[in-house]
């Protein structure tokens, strides 16, 4: 089976531009989810998709992130315009229904640096 | 609120020994998972080994396997006959049931020396 794929792997910008991430899930997956990992910390939730609503985007920066799950689908993670502080691995992940199975599976991330 | 403390930021062992990852929790719910996530240097989150809390018996996946002291809120992870690639950063993750949202302590990078 297919992982979790994610593009681009790596991805330089200057502070105040914008740029965006994608992430395809595992097939029949419904819960996605966008992680914000900073050097030497553990994942942080940015938001959580149960098909193409919202769950929780508790913890999302709404003055410059967004993001969508079109169709239920596919996602897009977008920051504009961003700061130094945006420097980060974005990790993504999806899990099956929550009551079939609890655990997410993760992709390999976007290394994203502002400078 | 939920949190989780890996209280050993480095540790190494030598390569066939047995090696042992520390992880405290707090919570106040009674349904929750934890999760040992191994993050290798490619960034790809690979799940080591699941524990659901209303299991008494630790969770066992060959070399790995946990000591989970519900009472004491504690979750550790020990890693049996190391092996070169088992060299990553290892978190532990909390879940509570019916939110599906992880919460990760901050990591501990574990190496196997040669």
């Amino acid at each position: 089976e297919a992982g979790v794929a994610q593009s681009p792997r790596y991805k330089i910008i200057e502070k105040r531009q914008s740029v965006a991430f994608w992430c395809n899930p595992i097939s029949g997956h419904a819960t996605l989810y966008w992680y914000q990992q900073i050097l030497g910390q553990g994942p942080k939730l940015l938001i959580q998709f149960q098909n193409n609503g919202v769950v929780d985007d508790s913890q999302l920066p709404k003055d410059r992130f967004s993001a969508e799950r079109l169709k239920g689908v596919d996602s897009t993670l977008k920051i504009q315009p961003a700061k130094l502080e945006d420097s980060a691995v974005y990790l993504c992940a999806s899990s099956l229904d929550p009551g079939v199975q609890a655990e997410a599976f993760f992709g390999q991330g976007t290394r994203l640096t502002v400078v | 609120a939920q949190t989780v403390t890996q209280s050993q930021p480095e540790m190494s062992v030598q390569e066939a020994e047995t090696v042992t990852l520390s992880c405290t929790y707090d919570t106040s719910e009674s349904n929750y998972y934890l999760f040992w996530y191994k993050q290798p240097p490619s960034r790809q989150m690979i799940l080591v080994i699941r524990q659901e809390a209303y299991k008494q018996q630790n969770a066992t996946e060959n070399r790995f396997s946990v000591n989970f002291q519900k009472a004491a809120k504690s979750f550790s992870l020990k890693i049996s006959d190391s092996q070169l690639g088992d060299t990553a950063m290892y978190f532990c993750a909390f879940m509570r049931g019916g939110t599906y949202k992880y919460i990760f302590g901050t990591g501990t990078r574990l190496k196997v020396l040669a």
